[in-house]
C-alpha cells in the first residue's frame, strides 16, 4: 500500500517564475493538507483540502494557491517565486482529520 | 499562534545514552504528538499523548505531558546512531497542525 507520494523530489526554479507541486494521498485517505518547512524551521501549515474546496488556510499570500482532483490528489501551486519561497514543501493526507502521513516532501530552491 | 518551542535546539550524545527533548506548547489540547524526521525529509509519526494522559511508552520511547505546565518531553533510551534526526512536538488546532521549532539530535557511534 502506496504511502503518500510527492513530486517532483527537488526543484530549481529562478525569482519570478511559477511552480506546481503535486501529492497523491494515501490510498482511502480523502484530505490534503500542505506545509512549507523552511531550514532549522518547523513546518508550516499552508492550507487544506477537502471535497475539491480549499477547508482552512494559514498565512500565506495569495501566491499560494492550490486544487484537489476528484481522485483526491492535489497540486500546490506557487506564482511570483521569491528567494524566499526556498524550502521543504510536505503534503500529508488524511481521512478527514484522522491517520495523518506525510509524504517525503518536495526540495524547492528559488535562484 | 499555538507554536510552541522545543528545548534544546540541539543535542549531541553518545551511542548507548539517553536523550531527552522538551516541548511547550501554548494553548490547551485534545493531544500531542511528537514526530521525527531524517536530513530535511518527511516526518514520521512516533507516538501521540492524550490529554488526560501523563506517561507513555513505546518501544525505547518515553513520552510524558504535563498539561498545567504546557509542557511534554520525550526520552530516547539507549540511543542508536539511527535515531540521528531532528524531533518535532506537534499539537492539533482546528485543522491544523502547530509544530516546534524542533530538537537536531546526533548521535555519535
Amino acid at each position: 500500500d502506496a504511502g503518500v507520494t510527492q513530486s517532483p523530489t527537488h526543484l530549481i526554479k529562478t525569482r519570478g517564475q511559477q511552480v506546481t507541486l503535486r501529492c497523491s494521498p494515501k490510498s482511502g485517505h480523502d484530505t490534503v493538507s500542505w506545509y512549507q518547512q523552511a531550514l532549522g524551521q518547523g513546518p508550516q501549515f499552508i492550507f487544506q483540502y477537502y471535497e475539491e474546496e480549499e477547508r482552512q488556510r494559514g498565512n500565506f499570500p495569495d501566491r499560494f494557491s492550490g486544487h484537489q482532483f476528484p481522485n483526491y490528489s492535489s497540486e500546490l501551486n506557487v506564482n511570483a517565486l521569491l528567494l524566499g519561497d526556498s524550502a521543504l514543501y510536505l503534503c500529508a493526507s488524511s481521512l478527514g482529520q484522522l491517520g495523518y502521513t506525510f509524504g517525503s516532501g518536495t526540495r524547492l530552491t528559488v535562484v | 499562534s499555538q507554536q510552541g518551542e522545543e528545548d534544546p535546539q540541539a543535542l549531541s550524545i553518545q551511542e548507548g545514552e539517553n536523550a531527552t527533548m522538551n516541548c511547550s506548547y501554548k494553548t490547551s489540547i485534545n493531544n500531542l504528538q511528537w514526530y521525527r524526521q531524517n536530513s530535511g525529509r518527511g516526518l514520521v509519526h512516533l507516538i501521540l499523548i492524550r490529554s488526560n494522559e501523563r506517561e507513555k511508552h513505546s518501544g525505547r520511547l518515553r513520552v510524558t505531558l504535563d498539561t498545567s505546565k504546557k509542557s511534554s518531553s520525550l526520552l530516547i533510551t539507549a540511543s542508536r546512531a539511527a535515531d540521528t534526526a531532528s524531533y518535532f512536538c506537534a499539537t492539533i488546532g482546528g485543522n491544523q497542525f502547530y509544530f516546534g521549532t524542533g530538537t537536531s539530535l546526533t548521535v555519535i557511534p
